[in-house]
Order: structure tokens, then C-alpha cells, then sequence
């Protein structure tokens, strides 16, 4: 069965600082691993996505995120943190062709 | 610009009403889904569609049922609303054969059952 761990409801960083958001997976078979973001009382934004090649995933708004096979992780990462990039992120993996199986969800905040 | 349209931003019903939220695409895609998105669980699946009157069950099907009449729309159906089903749904979009292709979302209903 797949399944997609946040194992932090919230994020704190100040702007210019580097930022992480992590995310670890349980996948038989590839697995195809994505990146949203949401802003408050908006749908979900694509920000980037893992297929295959490149462990380093270079995504939208300056995001990139890095696949680690052995620890079955996908973490989304920033150089540098912006105020604007406050939101709420969610890392999710494709299943049966067509599913997505969304974690549950991390709170960033970027302070001034 | 892709497009996912949700008819309401926000509904507020009370319990036993028939409810009804309505999607529509404009992508041309097969794939449609609508989600259940609530503090601390993040996403689940309710329902999925991959083709017109083609439908499954997601994780959380109970007291929701779906209509896809036409690729492009996708409706929600909560048969006797609850105030355990006041929460943020999101319609999403994606191509067939969707493997390795992202879904688009909708921009939310929220949902207060009273």
C-alpha cells in the first residue's frame, strides 16, 4: 500500500534563510512523487514533481526537491526563504496509473 | 491557461439537505477526482472518475455518491448532508494514462453543514 509522510505539521524560518520541507514515502514500484503548495482558501498549485533521472528536481517559485532512494525520502527545498512563500505544502505520491495519495499537509512560515 | 472551475466557494446547507457540487474542466482530460481536504489529514480521495459514467470509490466514499454525465463535469452528490461532512472539497483533473502527469485542482468549496 502507499502512503506519504509529513512528520512536521509546521515549518518556521526567517526570509533569506534556506528552508526544507520534508517528506518520506511507502510505494511498491516506482515511485512518482509530487510537490503542491496552497494558498489560504485556494485549490492546490503543482510545484514540481520526481519521474525518474536527476534526484535533484528543480520546480516553480525557485523550489527544488531532492529524491534519496535509500531513505525513501523526497524533500522540498528553497536557497532562500521569501515572506510570499508562507503556505501550506503538501507532498503526495501517483499510484494505480492515475491516483494520488496526498500527506497530510506542512505549514510554512517565513518571518520577516 | 488549464482550468478547473468549482461552481460554489463556499455552501452553507443544513443537515438532510441533497447537496450538489458541481466541476467542470476544460483540459479535455479523462481523469477527474474530487477530494476531501481537512486540517491535519490532508487530502483524501472520495471518488475518482477515468471516463465518462466510469467511476470508483476513493477512500472515504461513505454518504457521497458522484455523476459524470460529460467528460468535462464532474459532480459530487452528499445524499442527506451532515455536520461531520462540513469540510473543503476540491475537484482535480488529469490526462489518462495520467502516470508521471499532475493533477490540476479546483479552487475549493468549503462546505458548513449546520
Amino acid at each position: 500500500a502507499q502512503s506519504v509522510a509529513q512528520p512536521e505539521d509546521q515549518v518556521n524560518v526567517a526570509e533569506g534563510n534556506p528552508l526544507t520541507v520534508k517528506c518520506t514515502y511507502s510505494v511498491s514500484g516506482n515511485p512518482y512523487l509530487f510537490w503542491y503548495v496552497q494558498y489560504p482558501n485556494r485549490g492546490l498549485q503543482f510545484l514540481l514533481k520526481y519521474i525518474t533521472g536527476d534526484n535533484l528536481v528543480k520546480g516553480s517559485y525557485g523550489f527544488e526537491a531532492e529524491f534519496n532512494k535509500s531513505q525513501t525520502s523526497f524533500h522540498l527545498k528553497k536557497p532562500s526563504a521569501l515572506v510570499s512563500d508562507s503556505a501550506l505544502y503538501f507532498c503526495a505520491v501517483q499510484y494505480n496509473f492515475n491516483k494520488f495519495y496526498f500527506g497530510s499537509g506542512t505549514k510554512l512560515n517565513v518571518k520577516p | 491557461d488549464v482550468k478547473v472551475t468549482q461552481s460554489s466557494r463556499y455552501l452553507v446547507k443544513r443537515t438532510g439537505e441533497k447537496v450538489f457540487l458541481e466541476c467542470v474542466q476544460d483540459m479535455d482530460h479523462e481523469n477527474m477526482f474530487w477530494y476531501r481536504q481537512d486540517p491535519g489529514l490532508g487530502l483524501r480521495l472520495i471518488y475518482f472518475s477515468y471516463d465518462v459514467k466510469m467511476k470508483e470509490k476513493g477512500d472515504i466514499p461513505e454518504g457521497y455518491s458522484v455523476s459524470r454525465e460529460k467528460k468535462e463535469r464532474f459532480s459530487l452528490i452528499l445524499e442527506s448532508a451532515s455536520t461531520n461532512q462540513t469540510s473543503m472539497y476540491l475537484c482535480a483533473s488529469s490526462p489518462r494514462g495520467g502516470l508521471k502527469a499532475e493533477a490540476f485542482f479546483g479552487q475549493g468549496t468549503r462546505l458548513t453543514v449546520v
